[in-house]
């Protein structure tokens, strides 16, 4: 079945500790997107790729770190430089397809609480 | 200013009834489009409808349908029928063309949370 895997559902570090959360995907979209969402918040866009080997900052990339080796994943470091990065972390791709609708595909998210 | 302003933070509906949920956007763009998603409780979004601003009918997909009023810059998102599954947050997206990496800016509101009530 295509779609996008987060893992794990929650995830649990000490305040200091580095953390990589995981997106998958098997949809071969060429775009993936890394949102950051807070209580009562919208999506904050943290990282974008278009590409394997090339990525974008987005609006709060601070304290944050991705990869993009493989088309198919798009792995986020939350690094100790991170202020308050407890957070709902959702990954998303898109088709890189020219038209249609641009819609992007999410992933089930990863829950990170740091103490 | 807000890209993305969704004034009501909670709504309630009956069964069966339709429900609008408000979504107005401000953007220079002439190319944009607007999307709804939909968030349940286990926390991934759902894609839901698009609309593009060259669009000339209102966008709609089964049960939803976007009231697209350009000049008001508004589009708000209508259910009918409303089920118990459609108790969710929901949220209202912008893009705004593409910058000269092929990047679409994507803006999200801060969403609406509906609950229908048996």
């Amino acid at each position: 079945d295509g779609g996008i895997t987060q893992s794990p559902k929650y995830l649990f570090r000490k305040e200091g500790q580095n953390v990589t959360l995981s997106c998958e995907q098997n949809l071969n979209h060429d775009a993936m997107y890394w949102y950051r969402q807070d209580p009562g918040q919208g999506l904050r866009l943290i990282y974008y790729s278009q590409i394997v080997n090339d990525f974008q900052k987005g609006d709060i990339a601070e304290g944050y770190s991705v990869s993009r080796e493989k088309k198919e994943s798009f792995p986020l470091t939350v690094t100790s430089a991170q202020k308050n990065p407890t957070a709902f972390y959702l990954c998303a791709t898109r088709s890189g397809t020219s038209g249609g609708t641009y819609e992007q595909y999410f992933g089930p998210g990863t829950r990170l609480t740091v103490t | 200013a807000q890209k993305i302003t969704q004034t009501q933070p909670g709504m309630f509906v009956q069964e069966k009834e339709a429900v609008t949920l408000d979504c107005t956007y401000d953007t220079s763009d002439p190319s944009y489009g607007l999307f709804w998603y939909k968030q349940p409780s286990s926390g991934e979004m759902i894609f839901l409808i698009y609309q593009g601003s060259y669009d000339q009918q209102n966008a709609t997909e089964g049960r939803y349908s976007l009231n697209f009023q350009k000049a008001r810059k508004s589009a708000n998102l209508v259910i009918s029928a409303s089920q118990l599954g459609d108790s969710a947050m929901y949220f209202c997206a912008m893009r705004e063309g593409m910058d000269s990496g092929g990047y679409q800016k994507v803006t999200f509101g801060t969403g609406t949370k509906l609950q229908v009530i048996p």
